[in-house]
C-alpha cells in the first residue's frame, strides 16, 4: 500500500530565502511523481511531474528531484517570494496495478514573509 | 485551452438531501478522477473513469455515492442520502495518458459541500 509522507508540515522563510520541501513515499515502483500547488481556497495546480526515468525536473525557481531507490522527493524553492506562500503537495501513484490513482500527502504549508 | 471546470464552487445542504456535483474535463482528456478531502485530512481518491467507463471505484466510501459519465464527456457525482460526514471539497481531474510516466492530472477548483 502506497503512503506519502511530508515534511515539515509547516515552514515560514524570510523572502529571498532557498528552501527546501521533502515528500517520501513507501512503493518505489511508481511511475512517476507530482508536486502541487493549492492557495486557499482553490483548486491544485499542477507545478512539476516527475517521470520516473528522470532524476529532476525544473521549472522556472522550482527544481524538483526524485530518489526511487530511496523513496523520496524534494522540491527546491529558489529566491522564495512572498507569492510562494500556498500549501505545496507531493502526490505518488497507487500500489499495485492502481498507478493511476493519486496518493497525497498532508502538504507542508509555505509562508514567505515579506 | 480551458481547464477542468467545476460546478457548484459551494453547495450547503441539510442532513438527508440530495446534492449533485458536476465536473468537465479538459477537452480530449480521456481520463477523468473524483478525489475529495474532508476537514482535516489529506486528499483521497474516489474513482476513476476511462472514457465513460469506471475503470477503479475502490474509494468511492459506500452506496451512498453515485458515479456517473454519460457519453465520455463530463462527469457528475451525486450523494444521496448526504451525511454529516460527507462535507468536505470534492476535486475533479483529468489527465491524457493513463498508466504509463507521462499521466499528468490536472485539477479542477473544487466543490466544497457543506452538510448541516
Amino acid at each position: 500500500k502506497q503512503e506519502v509522507t511530508q515534511i515539515p508540515a509547516a515552514l515560514s522563510v524570510p523572502e529571498g530565502e532557498n528552501l527546501v520541501l521533502n515528500c517520501s513515499f513507501t512503493d518505489s515502483a511508481i511511475y512517476n511523481l507530482q508536486w502541487f500547488r493549492q492557495d486557499p481556497g482553490k483548486g491544485l495546480t499542477s507545478l512539476l511531474l516527475i517521470q520516473s526515468s528522470q532524476r529532476e525536473q525544473t521549472s522556472g525557481r522550482l527544481n524538483a528531484s526524485l530518489d526511487k531507490s530511496s523513496g523520496r522527493s524534494t522540491l527546491y524553492i529558489a529566491a522564495s517570494q512572498p507569492g510562494d506562500s500556498a500549501t505545496y503537495l507531493c502526490a505518488a501513484p497507487g500500489y499495485g496495478g492502481a498507478t493511476n490513482k493519486l496518493i497525497f500527502g498532508t502538504g507542508t504549508l509555505l509562508a514567505v514573509q515579506p | 485551452e480551458a481547464g477542468v471546470t467545476q460546478f457548484p464552487s459551494h453547495s450547503v445542504i441539510e442532513k438527508g438531501q440530495t446534492v449533485t456535483l458536476r465536473c468537465d474535463p479538459i477537452s480530449g482528456h480521456d481520463n477523468l478522477y473524483w478525489y475529495r478531502r474532508v476537514m482535516g485530512k489529506e486528499i483521497k481518491f474516489l474513482l476513476h473513469f476511462v472514457k465513460e467507463s469506471k475503470q477503479d471505484e475502490s474509494g468511492m466510501p459506500n452506496n451512498r455515492f453515485l458515479a456517473e459519465r454519460t457519453g465520455g464527456t463530463y462527469s457528475t457525482l451525486k450523494v444521496q442520502p448526504a451525511e454529516l460526514e460527507d462535507s468536505g471539497v470534492y476535486f475533479c481531474a483529468s489527465s491524457q495518458f493513463s498508466g504509463s510516466p507521462y499521466n499528468e492530472q490536472f485539477f479542477g477548483p473544487g466543490t466544497r459541500l457543506t452538510v448541516l
